[in-house]
């Protein structure tokens, strides 16, 4: 079974401030995928990399993907309270791509 | 709007009940997938289809039988629930290729 470890599993910051949170692996994965979600709603997709060393940006989120595609990793620049969320990590495993998340990071923005 | 709808959005079972959730695409979409989400367990796979007809299981099957008569729906069904069942379900789906998952709103469970 191939396993996404997420950390940190909590994060509370102020407005403004920068945050990386990490999405590690010892397995090899073909592409990894970065949701959001918010409470009493499904996870929403972010971004999806899929080539090692990969950057990806969507306004102030910067996504990686390591070099090895075993990790990866998601910054925030000047933090929102629409940032607020539980951020989850996943990677297709096995046929159908079937794909294992990681136990999310639980992301809180105050004023 | 697209997207997926589940139904129903609460529910309180007593143990031993039976219930089925409904999931429905009307996207086109191939795969068809059933989790759970349980507190510092995260997202667990139940079953999931690859298309219409199709049914295989996930990491946590037991307890659960699914059906994909049509394309576009994917029930999930409690024979007998139990108070472990207890939990957030989440359908999603998502069309061939590298491309993310669709998920629905969620259909929270308690079963008591």
């Amino acid at each position: 079974t191939q396993l996404l470890e997420q950390s940190p599993q909590f994060l509370s910051i102020q407005e403004g401030e920068n945050l990386t949170v990490y999405c590690n692996s010892s397995s090899v994965f073909s592409s990894l995928q970065w949701y959001r979600q918010e409470p009493g709603e499904g996870p929403v997709l972010l971004v999806t990399v899929v080539t090692g060393g990969e950057v990806k940006k969507l306004k102030r989120l910067t996504f990686q993907f390591g070099d090895a595609r075993k990790d990866s990793s998601l910054h925030i620049t000047a933090a929102q309270t629409g940032d607020t969320g539980l951020y989850l990590c996943a990677g297709p495993t096995g046929t159908a791509s079937k794909l294992t998340f990681g136990t999310g990071t639980r992301l809180q923005v105050t004023l | 709007n697209a997207g997926v709808t589940q139904t129903p959005k609460f529910r309180v079972l007593k143990t031993g009940q039976s219930m089925t959730l409904l999931c429905a695409q009307d996207m086109n979409h191939e795969y068809m997938y059933w989790y759970r989400q349980d507190p510092g367990m995260g997202l667990r796979l139940i079953h999931y289809s690859v298309g219409e007809g199709t049914t295989a299981k996930g990491e946590v099957p037991d307890g659960y039988n699914v059906s994909r008569l049509k394309k576009q729906n994917f029930l999930l069904g409690l024979e007998s629930a139990a108070p472990s069942q207890t939990s957030v379900y989440f359908c999603a789906s998502r069309p061939t290729g590298v491309h993310g998952y669709t998920f629905g709103s969620g259909t929270r469970l308690t079963v008591v």
